[in-house]
């Protein structure tokens, strides 16, 4: 199964909140899981990302979590700001199949003042 | 400034009426990838490349073609476009040893009528 399912479709937070946005896979053949930030009008820019042999990767107010067991992972953002609202796409690569990576469905994130 | 570059970034068309997205990159990449973003589905593969003259079908090719002459450019094709390709397309670009690090152009919104 190639997919990775992302939830929430949505999420609204107010200003100095903790964002958290989650991802789910089944195949084990997934080796490097990035996060993706797209701003209205833009294409998507690599955010963060982490390999699976490493449980926490924290890159300023963004941290990713990773539960190899559980095939989940996720991003959480510190003190969220009106200026991190986008939306975020989670996405694993496959590690035999020239780097393709598979996308989670996307988050639209919305930080409130 | 590196960039990949696609045009036009807007475009309505007719039913059957053969259009070419064009993509560029300047930052002499190998990988060239196409993706369709459609609200709820996130992003999805089409075609990719990995390098002048290789190229593959990604997850939904169906009604599309592309080709690679030259490093730097990698067309999309609709030869019959149908409502159902109504989306916003994007054009990556990745170095060959860093291929999970996909670099998005702006994106094209198409309109098939």
């Amino acid at each position: 199964q190639q997919q990775v399912k992302q939830s929430p479709q949505s999420l609204i937070v107010q200003k100095g909140g903790i964002s958290i946005i989650n991802c789910a896979y089944e195949n084990t053949a997934f080796d490097y899981f990035p996060w993706y930030q797209q701003f209205p009008g833009k294409g998507p820019a690599l955010l963060i990302a982490i390999r699976p042999d490493v449980s926490e990767k924290k890159e300023g107010r963004f941290t990713i979590s990773f539960n190899k067991s559980a095939k989940q992972f996720s991003l959480h953002i510190m003190d969220s700001q009106p200026g991190d609202s986008a939306t975020y796409f989670c996405a694993a690569r496959i590690n035999n199949q020239g780097g393709k990576l598979i996308f989670g469905q996307g988050t639209e994130l919305s930080v409130k003042p | 400034e590196a960039q990949v570059t696609q045009n036009p970034r807007y475009l309505i068309t007719v039913t059957g009426k053969k259009l070419t997205v064009t993509c560029s990159q300047n930052m002499n990449h190998e990988y060239m990838s196409w993706y369709r973003q459609d609200p709820g589905l996130g992003l999805r593969q089409i075609y990719y490349s990995m390098n002048v003259e290789v190229t593959d079908k990604g997850d939904v090719p169906e009604g599309y073609k592309v080709s690679r002459k030259e490093k730097r450019n990698f067309p999309l094709i609709l030869e019959s476009p149908s409502p159902n390709q109504t989306s916003l397309y994007f054009c990556a670009s990745s170095p060959w040893g860093a291929r999970e690090t996909q670099y998005f152009g702006p994106g094209t919104r198409l309109l098939v009528l």
